[in-house]
């Protein structure tokens, strides 16, 4: 597998529910990213995770907990959504340092989410 | 703050040049990016600006004026392809990017 890659890529949960979504990249990159896209709104960055340390968070509610557990993969964890929270997740990825290419972002097709 | 303009549709005929405007006022500024996405995928990367001037890259060209906080892309000889939307995105500080709506363009035949 190359690129970004999310899953799943469609989900749908009820409001007491706990998933999880996942994001692995095979680039070599060592920064990894969360975005929110709405209907009609911008991008809103959610996370940022830098050599799997926790470097942004932009003001998310704590239902939204993110894992990075090594600069592969990153993870969003799931709880007590609310119905407001349906959106794409994407997950992106840099190279952080280094050349022309840094902190171009790749990003994942990315997860449905929608909450009953 | 942070605020990123764009026209939120923008209409063209196959074969015709068209300019995308973006104007930006964020606190920092490290990089104007344009992304292309189309509907349902995953948006990709189109051009890089930094300094003030033109970048051309095929049948696609980004300008930038930092002064002005202004940046457009030009798209050339349009192909129905091309119909998408196009995201302008500023990185400021670290790395928070921040991104404009998007503008919504139609090729027609």
């Amino acid at each position: 597998e190359t690129g970004v890659t999310q899953t799943p890529r469609h989900l749908v949960m009820g409001m007491t529910n706990k998933k999880s979504l996942k994001c692995e990249q095979h680039l070599g990159h060592n920064a990894m990213y969360w975005y929110k896209q709405s209907a009609k709104k911008p991008l809103e960055l959610m996370f940022v995770y830098n050599f799997k340390e926790q470097t942004e968070n932009n003001s998310v509610p704590s239902r939204f907990s993110p894992e990075c557990p090594n600069s592969s993969h990153l993870f969003l964890h799931l709880h007590t959504l609310q119905p407001e929270d349906s959106a794409l997740y994407l997950c992106a990825s840099s190279q952080r340092t280094g050349g022309p290419g840094a902190n171009v972002l790749t990003f994942g097709a990315g997860s449905r989410l929608t909450v009953l | 703050g942070q605020n990123i303009d764009q026209p939120t549709e923008m209409t063209a005929t196959e074969g015709a040049i068209v300019q995308i405007n973006c104007t930006y006022q964020t606190s920092g500024f490290n990089g104007l990016f344009w992304y292309q996405q189309h509907a349902g995928e995953a948006p990709t990367f189109l051009s890089y600006n930094v300094l003030d001037g033109l970048e051309e890259k095929g049948r696609f060209s980004s300008f930038l004026s930092r002064s002005k906080g202004y940046s457009y892309l030009l798209l050339k000889e349009l192909q129905m392809k091309d119909s998408a939307s196009y995201l302008c995105a500023v990185k400021g500080y670290g790395q928070n990017f921040v991104f404009g709506p998007g503008t919504r363009l139609s090729v027609l035949p």
